[in-house]
This record gives structure tokens, C-alpha cells and sequence, in this order.
């Protein structure tokens, strides 16, 4: 069955970086379009960055570009977010999703918990 | 940024009741090469990741009850449900996936009255 398991969230202070990192079972990793979605404290689901299945091409929400870069490496069948200058508006759940071809969201993991406080 | 407005932001309904959520997006997700509309629904509870209900607005992801349904086009949509169960309460969202960055709706909040 599928799996997506996040890692690498944790209490981080204001300025500093962090990798999420996503590993994927069940499902051959390298088909898949995959994407990182968050939910802060008290609030609705923000969509955040997507990456292609080859990892050629990669989409950003208007409030991340520049700052969260989405990679992947099909070896390790891993998805990761690189999230730089985190600031207390990046505290959140943040989840990864795999991506059918053209589709919706259709699996997601049980997200990894990010805290930003000094 | 297609922008996704969910009506009402919360509501209650008695246990067998039918439930309706709308959702507008700022505009279309139809797309004409296949006909097919953008747009997903998704269930969120506390502590649990998001479950897809509902793509191409109107299909049904395996195992969601019937009692669940998906109808609109163009720029508005709806979720039904057609006879609310206690482990109905969650949020609802809706999605657009039709442009290259994607967006949530706010959410509906789904309450036993």
C-alpha cells in the first residue's frame, strides 16, 4: 500500500533553515508528480510547491516562491522542501501528497510538525 | 492565482440531513481538451491528514460513500452530502488543479446541529 512519511519537522528560531524530507513506498515514486501542502495552527490548507515526476519542473505558491525549494531524488524514492528564513508565519503541519497523472491529490502522509520559536 | 470562495465558512446540520457546500473559483478549470473540470474536494479532521472525496468535480475516489457527491461547472461547484453521519464532522475543501500553482478554498466547517 502506499506510504508517505514525513520527517524533519521540529521547534526551529526565527531566521534559520530547515529540509523536510518525504519517503515514499508502495507506489513507484519516479511516476508520480509530488507536493508539499502545510496547515498552520487554527487555519485552512495552503498548497505550496509541486514537482514533476523526473523532478524537471518544479511550481510554487505566490507566498513561498524564492524561499521553499522542492527537490527530489528517485534513488532514494525521497521528496524533500527546503525551507530558508523560517519566520513564525511557517509554523505549521506540512505534508506531503503524491499526484497522479494530471489528477488531484489522491495520498497523503501524516505530516510533520514544524514550530518556529526562539 | 485562481482564487477558490467557499460558501457558507461553517455549518450545522441534524444527523440524516442533507449538507451542501458551494465553491467558486475566480475563474474556469475546465479543461477543453478532455472536457474535464479541475476541481477536487477534500475531508479534513483534526489530526489527520486530508482524505480526496471528490475529482474531476462530479467522480468519487474509491471507497467514499455514495452519500457524498460532487456537481457544478464552469466557475461553480457543490459538494452534497446527502445524509449527514456523526464521522461526517470535519472540514471541507475544495481545490483547483488546473494551473501550474494550485489553491485551496478556505474551508467549510460541517457541524451536527
Amino acid at each position: 500500500q502506499v506510504q508517505l512519511v514525513e520527517s524533519g519537522g521540529g521547534v526551529v528560531q526565527p531566521g534559520k533553515s530547515l529540509r523536510l524530507s518525504c519517503a515514499a513506498s508502495g507506489f513507484t515514486f519516479s511516476r508520480y508528480g509530488m507536493h508539499w501542502v502545510r496547515q498552520a495552527p487554527g487555519k485552512g490548507l495552503e498548497w505550496l510547491a509541486v514537482i514533476s515526476y523526473d523532478g524537471r519542473n518544479e511550481y510554487y505558491g505566490d507566498s513561498v516562491k524564492g524561499r521553499f525549494t522542492i527537490s527530489r531524488d528517485n534513488s532514494k524514492n525521497t521528496l524533500y522542501l527546503q525551507i530558508n528564513s523560517l519566520g513564525p508565519e511557517d509554523t505549521a503541519v506540512y505534508y506531503c501528497a503524491k499526484q497522479p497523472y494530471g489528477g488531484p491529490l489522491d495520498n497523503w502522509g501524516q505530516g510533520t510538525l514544524v514550530t518556529v520559536s526562539s | 492565482d485562481i482564487v477558490m470562495s467557499q460558501s457558507p465558512d461553517s455549518l450545522a446540520v441534524s444527523l440524516g440531513e442533507r449538507a451542501t457546500i458551494n465553491c467558486k473559483s475566480s475563474q474556469s478549470v475546465l479543461y477543453s481538451s478532455n472536457n474535464k473540470h479541475f476541481l477536487a474536494w477534500y475531508q479534513k479532521k483534526p489530526g489527520q491528514p486530508p482524505k480526496l472525496l471528490i475529482y474531476w468535480a462530479s467522480t468519487r475516489d474509491s471507497g467514499v460513500p455514495d452519500r457524498f457527491s460532487g456537481s457544478g461547472s464552469g466557475t461553480d461547484f457543490t459538494l452534497t452530502i446527502s445524509s449527514l453521519q456523526a464521522e461526517d464532522v470535519a472540514v471541507y475543501y475544495c481545490q483547483q488543479y488546473y494551473s501550474t500553482s494550485w489553491t485551496f478554498g478556505q474551508g467549510t466547517k460541517v457541524e451536527i446541529k
